[in-house]
């Protein structure tokens, strides 16, 4: 099976600051990698979907870029309402998720 | 746009079969798609529990098979999740999601708000 190890497991960054999530996969995956957003109280949300395509209405903020085994999720500017958990996915399998918070 | 709820009982008994069903507005379970179910216990992330394609094609988590059945009724544009002999430890919400396949690309497109389950006498 295929293993998704994200990083970090929480950060914490100021309102404008560029914030980078890794997801790294046990084998290579091409470029077969989500990532969501969830929100406290809510369904994940779909931000980016093959590694670097984003979602309609998904503000451009958010990017995704990588191949391979090694990903990369960056909010270019973070904004108060980008609190929530991120998590990464392929296939069947997400990643542990990563904990955004406002320092 | 395309809607997804979740039904059932919010509490289950231990060694009972948890049921849930999800309705579908806004597109044809017929016309496509896979469509799934996640879970999430309280404070944990997200593991994948089954899918199912308009079909009836299904695909389990293997370390929940045994338990897991899933089903599709198109007539009524729903599809259903059993799990049986649940445990404190199959507590969680529970939600349901729309699969966008296209090779080995995978995501799950749209969900439904989830619904928690707790499994306790």
């Amino acid at each position: 099976d295929i293993q998704m190890t994200q990083s970090p497991s929480s950060l914490s960054a100021s309102v404008g600051d560029r914030v980078t999530i890794t997801c790294q996969a046990s084998q290579d995956i091409s470029n077969y990698l989500n990532w969501y957003q969830q929100k406290p109280g809510k369904a994940p949300k779909l931000l980016i979907y093959d590694a670097s395509n984003l979602e309609t209405g998904v503000p451009s903020r958010f990017s995704g870029s990588g191949s391979g085994t090694d990903f990369t999720f960056t909010i270019s500017s973070l904004q108060p309402e980008d609190i929530a958990t991120y998590y990464c996915q392929h296939l069947l399998t997400f990643g542990g998720g990563t904990k955004v918070e406002i320092k | 746009q395309v809607q997804l709820q979740e039904s059932g009982p919010g509490l289950v008994k231990p060694s009972e079969t948890l049921s849930l069903t999800c309705t579908v507005s806004g597109y044809s379970i017929s016309s496509g798609y896979y469509w799934g179910w996640i879970r999430q216990p309280p404070g944990k992330g997200l593991e994948w529990i089954g899918s199912i394609y308009h079909s009836g094609s299904t695909y389990y988590n293997p370390s929940l098979k045994s338990r897991v059945t899933i089903s599709v009724d198109t007539s009524k544009n729903q599809f259903s999740l059993k799990l049986s002999s649940v445990t404190a430890a199959d507590t969680a919400v529970y939600y349901c999601a729309r699969i966008a396949v296209a090779g080995t690309s995978y995501y799950f497109d749209y969900w439904g708000q989830g619904t928690l389950v707790t499994v306790s006498s």
